[in-house]
């Protein structure tokens, strides 16, 4: 089916690394990207591709998939990685935009 | 560094048109590799795409907003804009307009807007 699934809450211990993970069967032919959006404030990409991270987003923050998972990974995770996450991709079939329901991570 | 703007009314009232543009700048909305789009968000919710579009004129529309949904290109004015017809309640969101970048394996939204909250109200 066209569709992205994200646990809807995680939370992690300052410091510590937490995984964010996304699953649908387009992932099995296409890249997720990943992007992170705070209240109020328009989402921005942190990671695009097999692994890639935009100028200014730090290398805490990594991707990773496997079959028709795709994971975001914030090792050593900060007080202001806190926010609402999306993964993205596109449809096996056509041109279409797939995204996913959203994680909202909390950094206890 | 490209910069996206959006515009239009921040009302609009059930059954009638919702309108906007898209400025860009510090690029071209002609540059042949991107592809322009419209993002919307519903208060508290996530996500939803509704449509992408090429300088060139083609098109990709959300599924359940293709009837609705119209796109279109002014290069002169380097923007693209957004139509949605027969609005209620339920398209009160902010929209977001954004450059989308695509590779073989790979698309992704980079930069987005700051988006526009638009109310659907009487």
């Amino acid at each position: 089916s066209s569709e992205l699934t994200q646990d809807p809450a995680v939370s992690v211990a300052l410091g510590q690394t937490v995984r964010i993970t996304c699953q649908g069967d387009s992932l099995r032919s296409y890249y997720a990207s990943w992007y992170q959006q705070k209240p109020g404030q328009a989402p921005v990409v942190v990671i695009y591709g097999k692994n890639n991270r935009p100028s200014g987003i730090p290398d805490r923050f990594s991707g990773s998939s496997s079959g028709n998972s795709a994971s975001l990974t914030i090792t050593g995770a900060q007080a202001e990685d806190a926010a609402d996450y999306y993964c993205q991709s596109r449809d096996s079939s056509d041109n279409h935009v797939l995204f996913g329901g959203g994680t909202k991570l909390t950094v206890l | 560094q490209l910069h996206l703007q959006e515009s239009g009314p921040g009302l609009v009232k059930p059954s009638e048109t919702l309108s906007l543009n898209c400025t860009v700048s510090g690029g071209s909305v002609n540059n042949s590799p991107y592809y322009w789009a419209w993002i919307r968000q519903p208060p508290g919710k996530g996500l939803e795409w509704i449509g992408i579009i090429h300088y060139s004129g083609t098109t990709y529309y959300n599924p359940s907003l293709r009837s609705r949904v119209g796109l279109s290109v002014d290069t002169s004015k380097n923007q693209f804009s957004l139509t949605l017809s027969s609005v209620t309640a339920a398209d009160t969101a902010v929209y977001y307009c954004a450059r989308r970048i695509m590779m073989v394996r790979d698309n992704w939204f980079d930069p987005w807007g700051q988006g526009t909250l638009v109310i659907v109200s009487s």
